[in-house]
């Protein structure tokens, strides 16, 4: 079991740019999200679906798209990268239910510049 | 609203206890509890459900008070393996995600 795949796994953007992190899972998830994380912050909440063709936002969503067009991928897209938006970014799926775990990604090093 | 987690940080020496405390604005179905080593994903601990099930660690212990909307996390004869950011991520209603607090820093040394 591969479990949740990110990539890249390291990206400088120039401002303005676009560009889309990849994150894949095979155990039949149905609740994928993104996170990202900066000093002193924690993880917050981006996006998060909780099934194929169901998406929400979270804390953080302004300046991020995401799409679920199938239960495996949940893809998220830098419209137009600012310097802000530099960060750590994880993805993480898990069963739709209150008493099982998430599983993370290795996470995205994100560079704006 | 992010839940808030108490204290940001601490420094322990080895073999000693610390207890890491996470509180919500919301109504909680569960607690998850997870660390994370520098560099690396956050991986989980454990699970704290209504009702006082635990399911995960066995050498680390939390409680989950649903009235009060809070979580603490007990390290006990601490290791240094212990090391790393703890995060709460209560699972609250409304949508069913999966929020996280603003992170402890636990440091144990010999």
């Amino acid at each position: 079991n591969a479990g949740v795949t990110q990539t890249p796994k390291f990206q400088v953007l120039k401002t303005g740019q676009s560009m889309t992190l990849q994150c894949a899972q095979d155990m039949n998830h149905e609740y994928m999200s993104w996170y990202r994380q900066d000093p002193g912050m924690g993880l917050r909440l981006i996006h998060y679906s909780v099934g194929a063709g169901i998406t929400d936002q979270g804390e953080v969503p302004n300046g991020y798209n995401v799409s679920r067009s199938t239960t495996e991928d949940f893809p998220l897209r830098l419209l137009s990268a600012a310097p802000s938006q530099t960060s750590v970014y994880f993805c993480a799926s898990s069963r739709l239910t209150a008493d099982t775990e998430a599983f993370f990604g290795q996470g995205t090093r994100l560079t704006v510049v | 609203q992010q839940p808030v987690q108490s204290p940001q940080a601490v420094i322990l020496r080895e073999g000693e206890d610390a207890v890491i405390n996470c509180s919500s604005s919301k109504a909680l179905y569960s607690v998850h509890w997870y660390r994370q080593k520098h560099g690396e994903a956050p991986v989980f601990l454990m699970i704290l459900l209504k009702g006082g099930e635990q399911k995960g660690h066995e050498k680390i212990s939390a409680s989950f008070n649903e009235k009060k909307q809070q979580s603490s996390l007990y390290l006990t004869a601490s290791q240094l393996s212990y090391s790393g950011t703890y995060f709460c991520g209560p699972f609250t209603g409304g949508g069913n995600k999966l929020t996280f607090g603003t992170g402890t820093q636990l440091k144990v040394e010999l």
